[in-house]
């Protein structure tokens, strides 16, 4: 299938620090790319979906200005943690769908621990 | 917006024994339905999905079962072995949307 990579794996910060996490499709072009969010042993909680060339669609509940999605190639979209504090620790997973192999499936990245002391 | 729930949160079983998860959905409009299994630490990965239009799918010792009208689908896993042992997610999602929702997961943990 196709792959999702990451990066980076982990990342330390400060509180008031903001992070940038990247999502890369590496064989093939993503024009849509989503990110989750998921807590210790619960479920993916769709935060966003990241559309290349134009803007982020957010769920409901999820500040814009928190989490800034840029969708800027058919290959690449980053999410910036602005102005994290403790509460934005989590695990971040990214997902892409190939247009190609298929509609439906979607491929996920290896996903991003962050800890923000 | 779509709703899924999924039962059990925890599940374990001996060894070779069955081990069944179901979900149910809200939206009508869902029609395709894929199963994750994640381990700790990594990525989902899909194991099998179900489109609205057939009632069983089977891949060696998983199966998914949809009944459309009711609105949920099942995930059937036999010949249960340790290494069956993960988080296992199932999802639904329209076919003129893109989003996916998934359930909130169950542990399985299978006992050698």
């Amino acid at each position: 299938g196709a792959v999702v990579s990451q990066h980076p794996s982990r990342v330390i910060c400060k509180s008031g620090t903001s992070v940038k996490i990247e999502c890369r499709s590496l064989d093939f072009q993503a024009t849509t790319m989503f990110w989750y969010r998921q807590f210790p042993k619960k479920s993916l909680m769709l935060m966003a979906t990241s559309n290349e060339g134009s803007k982020a669609t957010y769920e409901q509940g999820v500040e814009k200005d928190k989490f800034l999605i840029n969708h800027a190639s058919l290959t690449l979209s980053t999410l910036t943690v602005t102005s994290a504090h403790p509460e934005d620790s989590s695990f971040y997973i990214c997902s892409a769908r190939d247009p190609l192999t298929g509609v439906n499936e979607q491929f996920f990245g290896p996903g991003t621990r962050l800890t923000v002391l | 917006g779509e709703n899924v729930e999924q039962h059990p949160s925890t599940l374990s079983v001996q060894e070779g024994d069955s081990a069944v998860i179901k979900c149910t959905y809200s939206d009508s409009a869902s029609n395709y339905f894929p199963w994750y299994k994640q381990e700790l630490g990594k990525r989902p990965q899909l194991i099998i999905d179900i489109r609205s239009n057939v009632g069983e799918k089977k891949d060696q010792r998983i199966a998914v079962t949809l009944n459309k009208t009711a609105k949920h689908f099942s995930l059937h896993i036999t010949e249960t072995q340790p290494e069956d042992s993960a988080v296992y997610f199932c999802a639904a999602k329209a076919y003129n949307f893109n989003k996916f929702y998934f359930g909130s997961g169950t542990k399985l943990n299978v006992k050698p």
